[in-house]
């Protein structure tokens, strides 16, 4: 099993469109949760962290589940600009970060 | 506040040749990061300092990757010999202990 698994994607929708990417991570031990996007031919960049209570950036919304090891974020009211890959990340000891493959997003006009 | 600075850009080396990458980060972070990103694929770390020490490298494919960061400020990874496989775009990144990490905009390798 991968460490961080995501949603094989692509993900194509209109504007205005909510659109959900899950992510499922292995290692029960793991510390903090991250959503990261990362443009095309450009370096990732983060967007948001995720904590168990659950957190919202505007139309932005991620989610956390201990037990199940799941990861979520949803976006509502999709813009143009929300065209990118989302990656899934994982912090567990030594800081190390582990990613996921990447979820591909267009957003259509 | 100047980001992470990595050079060259862009590399077009044959297989079996040698390559160096070089990266400066963000001034004052203490802990900086290699990345290979294979087309299609999240990060892979590579390696992690910690100054000029190493705290994590279990994914640097020790046969022909090196890394140093003698001053603990820059650092350059070095493939030698390199193989098709090794094409990818490889990521530096910095952080101040245990915070937020920034990448600089990498390394573009082609391998032919």
């Amino acid at each position: 099993r991968k460490e961080v698994e995501q949603d094989p994607g692509p993900f194509n929708v209109p504007e205005g469109a909510t659109v959900a990417f899950n992510c499922t991570y292995s290692n029960s031990a793991s510390q903090s949760f991250f959503w990261y996007r990362q443009d095309c031919r450009k370096e990732p960049k983060l967007l948001m962290s995720v904590y168990s209570s659950g957190n919202e950036d505007g139309r932005f919304t991620a989610q956390l589940n201990r037990a199940s090891q799941y990861i979520s974020l949803l976006i509502r009211d999709s813009k143009l600009s929300d065209s990118a890959t989302y990656l899934c990340v994982v912090r567990g000891s030594n800081y190390k970060l582990t990613f996921g493959k990447g979820t591909l997003l267009t957003v259509n006009p | 506040e100047a980001g992470v600075a990595q050079s060259p850009r862009y590399k077009i080396i044959e297989k079996r040749q040698s390559v160096a990458f070089w990266c400066n980060p963000i001034s004052g972070h203490a802990t900086l990061y290699w990345y290979q990103q294979i087309l299609g694929q999240g990060p892979k770390l590579l390696i992690q300092f910690q100054n000029n020490g190493v705290v994590d490298d279990s994914q640097l494919p020790k046969d022909r990757f090196s890394a140093e960061r003698l001053k603990g400020v820059d650092s350059t990874l070095k493939i030698q010999p390199a193989k098709l496989e090794d094409s990818a775009v490889y990521l530096c990144a910095s952080s101040q202990f245990t915070n937020e990490q920034y990448f600089g905009p990498g390394t573009r390798l082609t391998v032919t």
